[in-house]
This record gives C-alpha cells, structure tokens and sequence, in this order.
C-alpha cells in the first residue's frame, strides 16, 4: 500500500510570496497519475494539475507541478487572497486511488 | 458541461446500511472511457477514496472498505449509487461522488458532497 506524505503540515505565508509544497510517496509511482487538489472550507475539492505536472481546465498558470519517483512539489509562484486553503495530492495505482493527508496554506 | 450531484440520507443510525445517489450530466457511463468514483471526507480530516465504477463495468473498491460496499451503475437514469453497510460513528463525513477520465485517473469533476452523520 502506497502512503502519501504531504510537508508541511502548514504553511504561513503573505500574499505574493512563493508556496512550495511537497507531497512524498513510500514507493515508487507513476508520474501519469499524480494529481493535486485544492480544498476551501465547505467546498469540494478542485482539480489543480494532474499528470504530475499538467494545469487542470482554467487553472491559472502560477500554479505549477513537478517530480517523479517518490517526490512530488506543488507550487504557487505568488499567492493570491483566494489560495490560501487546503492543498492535497493523490495518486492512482493498482486499482486504488490514494490521498496525502494535506497541506494547509495559510495567511501569515 | 460535466455536473454531479450526491443525494442520501443525513443522518443514519448505527448498523444500518447507507445508500447514496450521485446524479450525474454531460458525459455517459455507457460508452464514455470514464469512471464515477466515491469519496468522503470526515469533519476536519483528509480525503480518503472509497470505490469506482468504470464505464465498462469494472468496479475498484478500497480494501480497507471492501466488504461494506457496493457500487453500481445505472446508465438510462444517469446514476451511480453506492452502498454501504453496517455504519458507524467513525463513518460521519462528508461524501463526494467525482468523475474520473480512464486515461489520467484524475478526480476532475466534483459533486457539491453531502454530509452523512451517523449517531443514534
């Protein structure tokens, strides 16, 4: 079973400064099935890049993804207002979808 | 334009089964290279997959989850319903039904999610 392991917890930044955010998996995986999702609170969760690397429909280009094998980063060039949520990865693999358990970016 | 909708019960109690609709448009079941996968959320806590159906019938479930669940398809109403048994507390969470292209295996469309509490 593969486990995802998202870093850090939290992350307190101010508006305009970069985000990095990581996602580790336990073993090797696929690149062609790692996605990212953002989460606010009360509302679903919203495809961000899928493919590792590839910007979901309407997705705005300081979004970013990258990594391979076991480690994956997620990045916000300048933060918006409207970015600071919850940020989660997940991979497909063996017939099981798996989620990291999230990485909160906050306004510092 | 792809839409989903989950609908349920709110509230369940212990050891009883839950049944949950997803009510879908813009894409079909039956001939599309697409699945309709379930996931929930606890209050405050991570996302965690349940189950899938693929267009082709083929149904991944989480294992951890196996043997409470049953996912199944109804492509002349749109819907994909999914069951699952024997509820606990631990099983309060907000449910998510999503669309996922076969070739990516992304979560790309999301429902709005309906909370499931289940308490006595």
């Amino acid at each position: 079973e593969i486990v995802l392991t998202q870093s850090p917890g939290t992350l307190s930044l101010s508006p305009g400064e970069r985000a990095t955010l990581s996602c580790r998996a336990s073993q090797s995986v696929s690149s062609s099935y790692f996605a990212w999702y953002q989460q606010k609170p009360g509302q679903a969760p919203r495809l961000l890049i899928y493919g590792a690397s590839s910007r979901a429909t309407g997705i705005p280009d300081r979004f970013s993804g990258s990594g391979s094998v076991t480690d994956f980063t997620l990045t916000i060039s300048r933060l918006e207002p409207e970015d600071f949520a919850v940020y989660y990865c997940q991979h497909y693999g063996t017939s099981r979808w798996t989620f990291g358990q999230g990485t909160k970016v906050e306004i510092k | 334009q792809i839409t989903l909708k989950e609908s349920g019960p709110t509230l369940v109690k212990p050891t009883q089964t839950l049944t949950l609709t997803c009510t879908f448009s813009g894409f079909s079941l039956s001939t599309s290279e697409v699945g309709v996968g379930w996931i929930r959320q606890p209050p405050g806590k991570a996302l965690e997959w349940l189950a899938l159906v693929y267009w082709d019938d083929d149904k991944p479930y989480n294992p951890s989850l196996k043997s409470r669940l049953t996912i199944t398809k109804d492509t002349s109403k749109n819907h994909v319903v999914l069951t699952m048994t024997n509820m606990d507390p631990v099983d309060t969470a907000t449910y998510y039904c999503a669309h996922s292209p076969w070739s990516t295996r992304e979560f790309d469309y999301w429902g709005q999610g309906t909370l499931v509490t289940v308490s006595s």
